[in-house]
């Protein structure tokens, strides 16, 4: 079966830009988490969609936002890019059976955001 | 403010050699801690750990949780080249939904 497939592998943008970055879940996983990877601060969470509502939030600024559409495909849009923001985007879907919401908890192999 | 730790950051070892991660957490609302092993790019479902003091085992990798001293172990065996790698731990709260919140992960080299 289709893994979790992330769009652009690769991506380079100039500060003050927008960037749109999508993921495609695992058929039949309904929640989408987003995680921020750099070097110094490792893999930091996001946010999570579930059915298309925003669920959870991680201590990002205003200027990451994302959403989820029907077919549970998430986008992740980042305004304003700072050079801060050039990092390894990665997201995750899955399942979220009951009282074991994060089984089969798959990542996609990420975009690689890089800001000039 | 919720953490975990992992040490050592980074670890040279030689093939056959047998290496242990660690993995400590302070957290509030403990559900379940995860390992994870990342070689380029999408990290890799190892364990997930629920209960302290039952190993998990998958060939020669193993983990253990202790829930008393919040930490976990990741034990490799007759390490080879493959096991390279950036291994993740990560942990997720009762409270949180699907947030995971990962330590800054250990390297892992091995030379032939």
């Amino acid at each position: 079966k289709a893994g979790v497939t992330q769009t652009p592998r690769y991506l380079i943008k100039t500060r003050g830009q927008q960037v749109t970055l999508s993921c495609s879940p695992i058929s039949g996983h309904r929640s989408v988490s987003w995680y921020q990877q750099t070097p110094g601060q490792g893999l930091q969470f996001l946010f999570e969609y579930f059915s298309e509502t925003q669920r959870n939030k991680g201590n990002f600024p205003g200027r990451f936002s994302g959403r989820q559409f029907s077919n549970s495909r998430s986008e992740m849009n980042v305004s304003t890019l700072e050079l801060g923001d050039s990092a390894l985007y990665l997201c995750a879907s899955s399942l979220d059976l009951p009282g074991q919401g994060y089984y089969g908890y798959t990542f996609g192999s990420g975009t690689r955001l890089t800001v000039v | 403010e919720d953490k975990v730790v992992q040490s050592p950051l980074s670890l040279v070892v030689h093939e056959g050699d047998t290496v242990t991660l660690n993995c400590s957490y302070e957290v509030t609302n403990f559900r379940s801690l995860l390992w994870y092993k990342q070689e380029k790019k999408a990290p890799t479902f190892l364990f997930m750990l629920t209960s302290s003091g039952i190993e998990k085992k998958s060939g020669r990798l193993s983990s253990i949780l202790d829930k008393k001293e919040l930490f976990s172990i990741l034990n490799i065996t007759a390490t080879q080249t493959g096991d390279s790698a950036v291994y993740l731990c990560a942990v997720v709260l009762t409270n949180t939904g699907n947030q995971f919140y990962f330590g800054t992960g250990t390297s892992l080299t091995v030379i032939p």
